[in-house]
């Protein structure tokens, strides 16, 4: 089945730096990767779509420089986080569509990133 | 608005059968997702359903009604391994994808 890598499972940085998140699809092209956020007991909120080759789209509320989101190639989108602040210690899921699927192929989501900031 | 409601929690006993409904209102409809959701993981795929009925897959089956607005997982012979949260997500118009909150399953032995 298709999946999806993410990396790193867990980060600790601290306030004021940088982070980066890899996701990638690892047997299947995707030309739209999606980027959540979950807080504990709460359910998944999507923060940006990523679109090879071109801008992401924010969800409305996320700041988009300070979520950077970068789609260079089919299998690869990567978001980083700037400027951390221990707000914004959350988990991190990623998740793709196959190019190939119809508009109703179910996500394969990464395993994702758990970032602590102090 | 737009909304998915699920129980918050739910708690069955090892060997039992436990449904898990999901009411959703939102703008178009293109299609309703299951996943399991362990704690501290990612989500995984379960079920999918657009058309009216019940789709079955091994101890898990998904039954959907448009009319009504309304989803169930089923989820038979439980297993301890199945405490997780289960999270309904619907596909509307523009398919984008809408999560319910998740309901947390429980199973005792």
């Amino acid at each position: 089945g298709a999946v999806v890598s993410q990396h790193p499972s867990w980060v600790i940085c601290k306030s004021g730096t940088s982070v980066k998140i890899e996701c990638r699809s690892l047997d299947f092209q995707a030309t739209t990767m999606f980027w959540y956020r979950q807080f504990p007991k709460q359910s998944l909120m999507l923060m940006a779509t990523s679109n090879e080759g071109s801008k992401a789209t924010y969800e409305q509320g996320v700041e988009k420089d300070k979520f950077l989101i970068n789609h260079a190639s089919l299998t690869l989108s990567t978001l980083t986080v700037t400027s951390a602040h221990p707000e914004d210690s959350s988990f991190y899921i990623c998740s793709a569509r196959e190019t190939r699927g119809t508009g109703n192929s179910p996500l394969h989501f990464g395993n994702g990133t758990r970032l602590t900031v102090t | 608005g737009q909304n998915i409601d699920q129980p918050t929690e739910m708690t069955a006993t090892e060997g039992a059968i436990v449904q898990i409904n999901c009411t959703y209102q939102t703008s178009g409809f293109n299609g309703l997702f299951w996943y399991q959701q362990h704690a501290g993981e990612a989500p995984t795929f379960l079920s999918y359903n657009v058309l009216d009925g019940l789709e079955e897959k091994g101890r898990f089956s998904s039954f959907l009604s448009r009319s009504k607005g309304y989803s169930y997982l089923l989820l038979k012979e439980l297993q301890m391994k199945d405490s997780a949260s289960y999270l309904c997500a619907v596909r509307d118009s523009n398919y984008q994808l809408i999560w319910g909150a998740g309901t947390k399953l429980i199973i005792k032995p």
